[in-house]
């Protein structure tokens, strides 16, 4: 069972673009929701995350949008550069429990000069 | 400060072998996850510690797959008589524990295993 689905599989878009990743998850008892980015070679490195609480949330060029009722939720990236051409993983996890991240399939995102 | 660093980078092993796979954690951290990252796909979680206690090893996938954080700090991913399946790129996280709070996750490097 799939519990973080995660669209596009892959992204192409240019530079200065907005780049967008969605993500859907079936537990209702998630709670933290991070976005990881990977570069080859490399481990996942934390971005941005949210909890259910807020609708939103902005660290300079990357978004998190958040719609509880869908179980849906998204990463903008402002400004796209070539310099973000990586993969990007969305996760999610029951804070309440041993933590652990459920990760979606990855989007491979690449920026175009 | 440094990060997560695990040992070694790339491992090459024949089929029937056993290996051993080395995380140090962030200094101070209690709590250490292993993932298990398959080609072009997520990482999936292998098991937890909290300090010396392993509290989750539900991820580890046949009982050749096993543990161990004996002091609370480095840890130690052991895979007996390894397989061909068991080629992957093995993640190590660590995270401090608060509660509320302190969720993040920092990951290693990985180590990739490659059973021939």
């Amino acid at each position: 069972q799939q519990q973080v689905k995660q669209s596009p599989q892959s992204l192409i878009v240019q530079k200065g673009g907005i780049s967008i990743i969605n993500c859907a998850y079936e537990n209702t008892a998630f709670d933290y929701f991070p976005w990881y980015q990977q570069f080859p070679g490399k481990g996942p490195a934390l971005l941005i995350a949210i909890r259910p609480d807020v609708s939103e949330k902005k660290e300079g060029r990357f978004t998190i949008s958040f719609n509880k009722s869908a179980k849906q939720f998204s990463l903008h990236i402002m400004d796209s550069q070539p310099g973000d051409s990586a993969t990007y993983f969305c996760a999610a996890m029951l804070t309440g429990s041993a933590r652990q991240l459920t990760f979606g399939s990855g989007t491979q995102l690449t920026v175009l000069p | 400060g440094a990060g997560v660093s695990q040992s070694p980078r790339y491992k090459v092993a024949k089929r029937g072998q056993d290996v051993a796979l080395r995380c140090d954690p962030i200094s101070g951290h209690v709590s250490l996850f292993w993932y298990q990252q398959a080609l072009g796909q997520g990482p999936e979680f292998l098991t937890y510690f909290q300090n010396e206690a392993q509290l989750d090893k539900s991820g580890l996938p046949s009982d050749r797959f096993f543990a161990e954080r004996p002091e609370g700090s480095v840890s130690t991913l052991k895979i007996q008589r390894t397989q061909q399946e068991d080629s992957a790129v093995y993640l190590c996280a660590s995270s401090p524990y608060r509660v509320p709070g302190a969720y993040e996750q920092y990951f290693g490097p990985g180590t990739r295993l490659t059973v021939t």
